[in-house]
């Protein structure tokens, strides 16, 4: 399948500081990015559409201004986690459409964020 | 009602059981329907991927979609220890609505 690489895996930050998440298609152009965040034991909730060249698509209820992402490349988005807090730890998981005309996506590594 | 229905478990079974996992919807819209495997602390792994009604076999693994019944299987035959972890269902409506609706997710545990 299509790979999806993600990075960090894993970062702890003090409050109040602002943290980069990378999701990037390494063998794939990925017109459309997704985001999610998952808590333990629960599953994935969406956060919002990415379209490279333009602006994200949020869904209801998510910071746009917590949670900026930017998606300026066919191979690359990121979403940056603006002055984090301790209710913000949680996983991260972006994931990316093979093609525009498909739904089969493919996930990201995952990043666990925890903000001290 | 939730838009998809999983059953969290645990499911505990023995290597060599044949698992069987399972997914409700009431969407009816729903048109493609996947199966992904997360491993503790990992992104999902896409495990299958199917279209509409119907069987699709992949070595031990067998998606089944029942649409009439709204219903979705998951079967893993002579499950290994390595096939531990959690099993989430997806799907979407498609065309211009490509988001994928998760389940919560089953937690499968194999033992030696």
């Amino acid at each position: 399948g299509a790979v999806v690489s993600q990075h960090p895996s894993r970062v702890i930050c003090k409050s109040g500081t602002s943290v980069k998440i990378e999701c990037r298609s390494l063998d794939f152009q990925a017109t459309t990015m997704f985001w999610y965040r998952q808590f333990p034991k629960q599953s994935l909730m969406l956060m919002a559409t990415s379209n490279e060249g333009s602006k994200a698509t949020y869904e209801q209820g998510v910071e746009k201004d917590k949670f900026l992402i930017n998606h300026a490349s066919l191979t690359l988005s990121t979403l940056t986690v603006a002055s984090a807090h301790p209710e913000d730890s949680s996983f991260y998981i972006c994931s990316a459409r093979v093609s525009p005309g498909s739904t089969e996506a493919f996930f990201g590594q995952g990043t666990r964020l925890t903000v001290v | 009602q939730k838009e998809v229905e999983q059953d969290p478990g645990p499911l505990s079974v023995p290597e060599g059981a044949i698992v069987s996992l399972n997914c409700t919807y009431s969407n009816s819209a729903f048109q493609y329907f996947m199966w992904y495997r997360q491993y503790s602390r990992k992104g999902p792994e896409l495990l299958m991927y199917t279209y509409s009604s119907g069987n699709k076999e992949d070595g031990r693994f067998t998606a089944q979609v029942d649409k009439s019944s709204k219903y979705i299987s998951l079967f893993i035959r002579d499950s290994q220890p390595s096939d531990s972890a959690t099993y989430l269902c997806a799907m979407s409506e498609g065309g211009s609505n490509y988001k994928l609706t998760f389940g919560k997710g089953t937690l499968l545990t194999v033992n030696p």
